[in-house]
């Protein structure tokens, strides 16, 4: 079993849809968890990041964490083209102090 | 100028050849990190620093070295490229709280071994 895990995708949603994006991870003491959007040939850029159990929301975007079921999403609201790109989850194990990262998600939103 | 500063943005080599890419970073941060990205992989560390006398090898380590020169400069080589290293290349940076801030990534090096 991976360490993180997210579907490749792709994920295709209409303009102005509500995307969800999904990652599962397997270290039941992770503490921290982000998102990272990635466009094609370019660098990771955080966008989100959550501590705690439920909801949080910035702007568009709301990370939601599960660690009891050890799961974490991001929904994306009103989606528009410009947010296509390939969305990284990445979690903080409890051991070793640094990031694991899933494949990612592509995600392509149509107008 | 960028945070976090990778040279170069590209290259080709050939087979064989010792190559160094270069990373340095004002953002003031002790903690850096090699990782390399192929299609369908992620991202996957190759090797990371806490600290200039502290160098650890990630997950996929084997034909790669690194460098810590300074608090802001950290080098990855590979002695003797092969095909199988072409992929994208990132350093990353972060505080010592970087596992709850998350990391800052440079633009990348596209490596290409013929």
């Amino acid at each position: 079993q991976k360490e993180v895990e997210q579907n490749s995708g792709p994920l295709s949603v209409p303009e102005g849809a509500i995307a969800s994006l999904n990652c599962t991870y397997s270290d039941r003491g992770s503490q921290s968890f982000f998102w990272y959007r990635q466009y094609s040939g370019k660098s990771p850029e955080l966008i989100m990041f959550i501590y705690s159990n439920g909801d949080k929301e910035d702007g568009r975007f709301t990370a939601q964490l599960n660690k009891a079921s050890q799961y974490v999403s991001l929904l994306i609201r009103d989606s528009q083209p410009s947010d296509s790109a390939t969305y990284l989850c990445a979690v903080n194990l409890e051991y070793g102090n640094k990031l694991v990262f899933g494949a990612g998600t592509i995600l392509r939103v149509k107008s | 100028d960028a945070d976090v500063t990778q040279t170069p943005r590209n290259r080709i080599t050939k087979t064989g050849k010792r190559i160094m890419l270069e990373c340095s970073q004002t953002k003031g941060h002790d903690r850096m990190y090699w990782y390399r990205q192929d299609p369908g992989l992620g991202l996957r560390l190759i090797y990371y620093s806490f600290d200039v006398k502290d160098i650890n090898k990630g997950e996929i380590s084997d034909g790669y070295s690194v460098s810590r020169q300074a608090q802001a400069k950290f080098s990855l080589s590979l002695e003797s490229a092969i095909p199988n290293q072409t992929a994208l290349y990132f350093c990353a940076t972060s505080d010592s709280s970087g596992t709850y801030y998350g990391y800052t990534f440079g633009s990348g090096t596209r490596l290409t071994v013929v």
